[in-house]
Parts: C-alpha cells; sequence; structure tokens
C-alpha cells in the first residue's frame, strides 16, 4: 500500500531554474495539498485541491504553480527557482469528511543555490 | 489570520510523562490534530479532537477546551522512540490546516 509518493527525494538547483516536484496517491482521496517546512517553523500551505480539475492559493503561492488533472496527482511546479524557496516539501492527501486525517509523503529536501 | 502557539522543546525522562500544550487563536474551529514527526521524515497522525474532553490511544491521550482555544497531547509512559516533534493544527472551518511550529521533545535514558 503505496500511500503518497513523492518525487524526487532531493534535488539542487540553480537560481532561475524551473523543476516540478510530483505527487501521486493511490488511496482514491478528493483532496491534496502541498505544504513547505522550514527549520523552526511550521508547515506553511502552498496550494491545495478539493478535486480533479479545482485548485486554490494557501498561504504561501508566490513563485509556485500546481495542476490537478486525475485524481492521483497533483504536480507542484517551480518556474523561476530563488534561494527563499529552499525548504522540505510535503504533499499530503484526505479524504473528504472533516474528521479524517491527512496523510503525508515522505517529503523532497530541495536546495537552491 | 491564525495564531497556533506551542513550547519549543520539552525534555523528559525515559518511562515519565510529557504533556505539551497548544493554544489556538483561528477565525473557525473544526477540529484539532496532533501529529507526531521524526527527524527528517514525514508527520504522522497521531489524534484528532472535535469536541470538549479527553481522547485516549493507548500511550497518547489528546485533550480539548473549546471555549479555552486549548489542547493538549499527554505522553505515558515514555520511550526512547518518542523523541520527535509534535504537530499542533487546527482545521478552521473548511478543508485547510493550520499548523503550530512544532513540539521538539528529547527523551533521555
Amino acid at each position: 500500500n503505496a500511500g503518497v509518493t513523492q518525487t524526487p527525494k532531493f534535488r539542487i538547483l540553480k537560481i532561475g531554474q524551473s523543476m516540478t516536484l510530483q505527487c501521486t496517491q493511490d488511496m482514491n482521496h478528493n483532496y491534496m495539498y502541498w505544504y513547505r517546512q522550514d527549520p523552526g517553523m511550521g508547515l506553511k500551505l502552498i496550494y491545495y485541491s478539493v478535486g480533479a480539475g479545482i485548485t486554490d492559493k494557501g498561504e504561501v503561492p508566490n513563485g509556485y504553480n500546481v495542476s490537478r488533472s486525475t485524481t492521483e496527482d497533483f504536480p507542484l511546479r517551480l518556474e523561476l527557482a530563488a534561494p527563499s524557496q529552499t525548504s522540505v516539501y510535503f504533499c499530503a492527501s484526505s479524504k473528504k469528511q472533516e474528521s479524517q486525517p491527512q496523510h503525508f509523503g515522505d517529503g523532497t529536501r530541495l536546495s537552491i543555490l | 489570520g491564525q495564531n497556533i502557539d506551542q513550547p519549543t522543546e520539552m525534555t523528559a525522562t525515559e518511562g515519565a510523562i510529557v504533556q505539551i500544550n497548544c493554544t489556538y487563536q483561528t477565525s473557525g474551529f473544526n477540529g484539532l490534530f496532533w501529529y507526531q514527526q521524526h527527524a527528517g521524515e514525514a508527520p504522522t497522525f497521531l489524534s484528532y479532537n472535535v469536541l470538549d474532553g479527553l481522547e485516549e490511544k493507548g500511550r497518547f491521550s489528546s485533550f480539548l477546551s473549546r471555549s479555552k482555544g486549548y489542547s493538549y497531547l499527554l505522553l505515558k509512559e515514555l520511550q526512547m522512540k518518542d523523541s520527535a516533534s509534535y504537530l499542533c493544527a487546527v482545521r478552521d472551518g473548511d478543508y485547510k490546516l493550520s499548523f503550530g511550529a512544532g513540539t521538539t521533545v528529547t527523551v533521555r535514558a
């Protein structure tokens, strides 16, 4: 049972480069989320989606884009990487019911140099 | 905005009890979650409270007082593997969670 799978696990980018962080889940969850986690800080919501074709901004969306063409996949795109985007990125998914917890992937550790 | 506060660090001895407090001020409230996160790993779900009172799950218990904007996570019979960060998160009315910065618990032998 894979749950939420994120790729890659580690990546180093140069300033100005672009990349896509992949996230896929096999639990048929409607809701998916992208967070970033910086040292000493809580998880900050970047974007979220309540179903295929529907996405919305979270707390820190600037510099990122997302799409949700299928229930399973929710990729996060960085167009022009900046040092401030150095962070650990977590993808999560959950069922529709309010009491259901979010399930997290193992994270992508991204460094922008 | 959302304001969720929890202590930065706590240290306790193996076999002891530790209580991690979380206070919140949010625009709405639709449940409070506790997650455990070991260093370098993903957060994993521990507990959920939406009504006032205590929820017990083995060695872990979580308490909620909505009128006080307060929750705590109680870890009993501490084990070395409990050394981790514990995250308090509030659902403020829709599907999103707002997270506290986390409390790092260190268990000493």
